[in-house]
């Protein structure tokens, strides 16, 4: 199985600030891979997919590169409604698998 | 609108058997592959199984196969997962997930999630 390795596993961050989170995979992915935001009690919402293509509705401060093996989600400002935990989630091969989370929490 | 809700979701001692549902609404349920996704409490998100819009393809994670079944029902509008053989590791909130596909590049994501539905196996 392909493991997504996540860093860090928390962080804080002020508002406005400019946010990075890596995602690694344990073999290359291409671009099979999807960044979502999960908030305390809520289903997980899907940002970005096929590594840089941006959901419809999310806010242009997220935005996701990479491809192969490295892959970062950036917000370029962070808001308040940003605080929250972010997963990566690969589609190149079956298991399909999450890396273990990016806790964003106010500094 | 897309929605997506679980249901079937309780307590059950270890060795249990337990049905999820997941009734959807607001898409043609029949053109979409579906999965589950667990999460267990405090923990990360776990792919659990996936079915194709057929049903003619189900794959599992290794952690449920051999015990967990998942089916559908395109009449219905409905999305199963038959939980046997229930564990304490197997207590999660589980989530219905519709699996997208855009053509022509094939890029694939989970874009709708239903609630959860939280299954706590104990004694």
């Amino acid at each position: 199985a392909i493991q997504l390795t996540q860093s860090p596993s928390s962080l804080s961050a002020s508002v406005g600030d400019r946010v990075t989170i890596t995602c690694r995979a344990s073999q290359g992915i291409s671009s099979a891979l999807a960044w979502y935001q999960q908030k305390p009690g809520k289903a997980p919402k899907l940002l970005i997919y096929d590594a840089s293509s941006l959901e419809s509705g999310v806010p242009s401060r997220f935005s996701g590169s990479g491809s192969g093996t490295d892959f970062t989600l950036t917000i370029s400002s962070l808001q308040p409604e940003d605080f929250a935990t972010y997963y990566c989630q690969q589609f190149n091969n079956y298991p399909l698998t999450f890396g273990g989370g990016t806790k964003v929490e106010i500094k | 609108e897309v929605q997506l809700v679980e249901s079937g979701g309780g307590l059950v001692q270890p060795g249990g058997s337990l049905r999820l549902s997941c009734a959807a609404s607001g898409f043609t349920f029949s053109s979409y592959e579906m999965n589950w996704v667990r999460q267990a409490p405090g923990k990360g998100l776990e792919w659990v199984s996936y079915i194709s819009s057929s049903g003619s393809t189900i794959y599992y994670a290794d952690s449920v196969k051999g015990r967990f079944t998942i089916s559908r029902d395109n009449a219905k509008n409905s999305l199963y997962l038959q939980m046997n053989s229930l564990r304490a590791e197997d207590t999660a909130v589980y989530y219905c997930a519709r699996d997208r596909w855009i053509v022509p590049a094939a890029m694939r994501n989970f874009d709708y999630w239903g609630q959860g539905t939280l299954v706590t196996v104990s004694s």
